[in-house]
């Protein structure tokens, strides 16, 4: 079956500007995740949603960053006022569930996000 | 704080088995050993989970020592395609992140 597929798969931005990347997890996961990677790093937790809310959003570096997944499948992280700082790979995953059982997160390939 | 600890980097000739090392010398009764991978440009791959018996799958071999302050992954046969980072990763079964360190590169060479 399809797995988790991210858009775009490539992202340069001026900085100051706005971005939206986009997550399509796999079908009847719901719980889909968001990290960040930066380069020759592992990747770092930003936020959990389970179903439609965002479970846990500690990982959200600061107020410019947001993500939402309104019906319980999409999801969109979004950067306001994007900083130099920002560039990274942003990878999404998702799995059955968020807790309570044997699991593993499927990750997408990620979005490269280049601000300049 | 990193829970793990693993070698920067390792080689491995193509067709021998590569065994990689991880350090967890301050994990709690109720955490897992989890093995992720990343493959140049692709997402992290789940690849097996422990918690105190030994593990195996079709891709590889968890061996968690008895007091379970390490464990060594093993790919039984290495192939060009294993080349990749490898995260080993201690985790709380029921919890939902991941706490990837800088895991251990290898690269296959044939």
């Amino acid at each position: 079956g399809a797995g988790v597929s991210q858009t775009p798969s490539n992202k340069v931005t001026e900085k100051g500007k706005y971005v939206e990347l986009r997550c399509d997890p796999i079908s009847g996961h719901t719980a889909l995740y968001w990290y960040r990677q930066s380069l020759g790093q592992g990747p770092e937790f930003l936020i959990y949603f389970q179903g439609t809310g965002a479970a846990d959003d500690s990982g959200l570096p600061n107020d410019r960053f947001f993500a939402v997944r309104p019906e319980g499948s999409v999801s969109t992280l979004k950067i306001q006022r994007t900083e130099r700082g920002d560039s990274a790979v942003y990878l999404c995953a998702s799995s059955p569930s968020g807790r309570g059982a044997s699991y593993e997160q499927y990750f997408g390939p990620g979005t490269r996000l280049t601000v300049t | 704080d990193a829970k793990t600890t693993q070698p920067t980097s390792m080689d491995c000739a193509e067709g021998r088995a590569a065994n990689l090392p991880c350090n967890h010398s301050t994990i709690s009764g109720n955490e897992y050993v989890y093995w992720y991978r990343q493959i140049h440009s692709q997402g992290p791959q789940y690849i097996i989970h422990g918690l105190k018996n030994n593990e195996t799958n079709e891709m590889a071999s968890l061996i968690i020592t008895e007091d379970r302050k390490s464990s060594t992954l093993i790919l039984p046969h290495a192939t060009l395609r294993d080349t990749a980072v490898y995260y080993c990763i201690v985790r709380v079964r029921n919890d939902y992140k991941l706490s990837f360190g800088a895991g251990t590169t290898v690269t296959v060479r044939a």
